[in-house]
Parts: C-alpha cells; structure tokens; sequence
C-alpha cells in the first residue's frame, strides 16, 4: 500500500519566487492536511482539506494557499517567498474522523 | 487555549531504561492524543493514540498514562532500545476542530548502548 508521496523532496527557491508543493494521499483518504516544521516553531498547523473543500486554515498569512483535487491529490502554494519560509511542508491524510495522521515525508524548502 | 506543552525538550537515557515525556494541555474539548515518532528525513509516523475515557494504553514497549482531571498525558517508553533515539511529539484534537491537530514542541530522545 503506497504511502503518502509528497513532491518535490527538496527546492532552493529565491525570496520572491512562488513554490507549489504537492501532495498525494493514501488511496482512499479524503482528508489531506498541511503543516510547517521549523526547528524554532515546531509543527504548525497551515490548513486541511476534505472533499475538495478547505475545512480549517491556520494562522498563516494569505501566502500560503492550497487547493485539493477530485482525486484527493493536494497541492500548496507559497507566493512571495521570504527567507523565514524555509521549512519542511509535511502533508498528511486521514481516513476519516478517530483516525491519526499518516504523513509523508516531506518537502524542504530553501529560501535564499 | 490551543497549546500543548511538551517537556523536556531532549532526553538521554540508558538502553534498557524507561523514557518518559510528558505533555499537558488546556481545552477540554480535546478528544483525541496521538504521539508521533519522527526519524531525520523523514514525516512523524503513528506511535500510539489515546481517548480520555481511557487512563492507560499499552501498545508493546510503548505506554500512554492520562489524567483526565490534571490535563496531563505521558508516553513511557520501558526497555529503551538505541533504534527508539528520535524525536517524539505529543499532539491532540478537537473533533469539532476536523482533523486539525495540535503539536507540542518535542522530545529529542537519545538511547545511549
């Protein structure tokens, strides 16, 4: 059973660029959900998706934006790009409600 | 309200040693408390979960103790093995909340031969 696949691993981008970062779930997830990991600020929370719909956003500025597709395939996007955007981007899905998170393994993103 | 407060921040014990992480937490309206291993380079994998209706669950070497009444929940990991040397994070949900979850900050473990 293929796992979460998120793409590119790794990105050197240049602030003010734009990155879109994708997302493929377990097959059969219809939750997929975004998060931060910086070594400063831990896990944070970016947004989720359910069914095509954003169900949750968190406080991140309007840079960040993310869309799912019909197939549950997700992709996130960061406009403008700032230095302090340098991070992994973890997506995971979930198979519903009493269920934990499988996450994949992450997209690094370098911002110089 | 959101926060969950994770100590201590890095931990070094023994092969063969108990490792304890301990978290805490405010809302009450959170339902659901995973713990999440994370290895370098790669995503935090499912260790184990707990409901609040339940005080203990033990899951091989790994345990999870809650207090419902204190807001406080720990993973006790017994017989710690040098494999189990990564970073652990506690996290909870809120249902009504969907699937957002909230993280605590982490526990760089070290398991020493």
């Amino acid at each position: 059973k293929a796992g979460v696949t998120q793409t590119p691993r790794y990105l050197i981008k240049t602030r003010g660029q734009q990155v879109t970062l994708s997302c493929s779930p377990i097959s059969g997830h219809r939750s997929v959900s975004w998060y931060q990991q910086t070594p400063g600020q831990g896990l944070q929370f970016l947004f989720e998706y359910f069914s095509e719909t954003q169900r949750n956003k968190g406080n991140f500025p309007g840079r960040f934006s993310g869309r799912q597709f019909s197939n549950s395939r997700s992709e996130m996007n960061v406009s403008t790009l700032e230095l302090g955007d340098s991070a992994l981007y973890l997506c995971a899905s979930n198979r519903g409600e009493g269920y934990g998170y499988t996450f994949g393994s992450g997209t690094r993103l370098t911002v110089v | 309200q959101q926060q969950v407060k994770q100590s201590p921040q890095s931990l070094i014990v023994q092969k063969g040693g108990i490792s304890i992480i301990n978290c805490a937490y405010e809302n009450t309206a959170f339902d659901y408390f995973p713990w999440y291993q994370q290895f370098p380079g790669k995503g935090p994998a499912l260790l184990i979960a707990i409901r609040p209706d339940v005080s203990e669950k033990k899951e091989g070497r790994f345990t999870i103790s809650f207090n419902k009444s204190a807001k406080q929940f720990s993973l006790h990991i017994m017989d710690s093995q040098p494999g189990d040397s990564a970073t652990y994070f506690c996290a909870a949900r809120n249902s009504g909340g969907y699937q957002k979850v909230t993280f605590g900050t982490g526990t760089k473990l070290q398991v020493i031969p």
